[in-house]
């Protein structure tokens, strides 16, 4: 099965930049999509398509995919950013089909 | 607005079933593919099923082939799963989510969830 390997963890200062890397075997051939979940609150779709954003999302939220790792990248950090973040990719020849990374905490210190 | 509201989970016995329902609107439900994602408790999310919006094409992750079963009423948009023969590792908050099946394929919307905890 496909494996994405994320960070357990990255802090930063508030107005700051963090940078979440997703980790995979030629990750760059495929499409990549990003969720945000909030303690005790669902997962929300903050970039699809390896770098769009749904309407609603701050321009601060941007990604790239290339090679074998995919990054997103939070700008400007704000408190309100604290929470999990998971990559996810489809992997039509693997199963399962839909991979999710392990996850990474955003802490802003 | 889209919405997503499970029900049906709550405390089952090892060996025993559970069936959860997701009721859906405000977009198109036949034309939408769904599937369900579980949490474990304190760790990461796992894709478990997916369904087609005619409910012809079915998938499921190999942790619960065989013992859960995906199924849709598009008359009355509702997503279905039934588990059975449960285990302990399958003790998660279950999540319905809309699908975006369009040259790659991810999770747009999602429920809020619903428990299911397996324990004698």
């Amino acid at each position: 099965s496909y494996v994405l390997t994320q960070p357990p963890s990255v802090s930063v200062a508030p107005g700051k930049t963090a940078r979440i890397t997703c980790g995979g075997d030629n990750i760059g051939s495929k499409t990549v999509h990003w969720y945000q979940q909030k303690p005790g609150q669902a997962p929300v779709l903050v970039i699809y398509y390896d770098s769009d954003r749904p309407s609603g999302i701050p321009e601060r939220f941007s990604a790239s995919n290339s090679g074998n790792t995919a990054t997103l990248t939070i700008s400007r950090v704000e408190a309100g950013d604290e929470a999990d973040y998971y990559c996810q990719v489809w992997d039509r020849s693997s199963n399962p089909l839909y991979v999710f990374g392990n996850g990474t905490k955003v802490t802003v210190l | 607005e889209v919405q997503l509201l499970e029900s049906g989970g709550g405390l089952a016995q090892p060996g025993g079933s559970l069936r959860l329902s997701c009721a859906a609107s405000g977009f198109t439900f036949s034309s939408s593919a769904m599937s369900w994602v579980r949490q474990a408790p304190g760790k990461g999310l796992e894709w478990v099923s997916a369904i087609s919006g005619s409910g012809g094409s079915t998938f499921y992750a190999d942790s619960v082939k065989g013992r859960f079963t995906i199924s849709r009423d598009n008359s009355n948009n509702t997503l279905y799963l039934q588990m059975n023969s449960l285990r302990a590792e399958d003790t998660a908050a279950y999540y319905c989510a809309k699908m975006v099946w369009v040259r790659a394929h991810y999770f747009d919307y999602w429920g809020q969830g619903t428990l299911v905890t397996v324990s004698s």
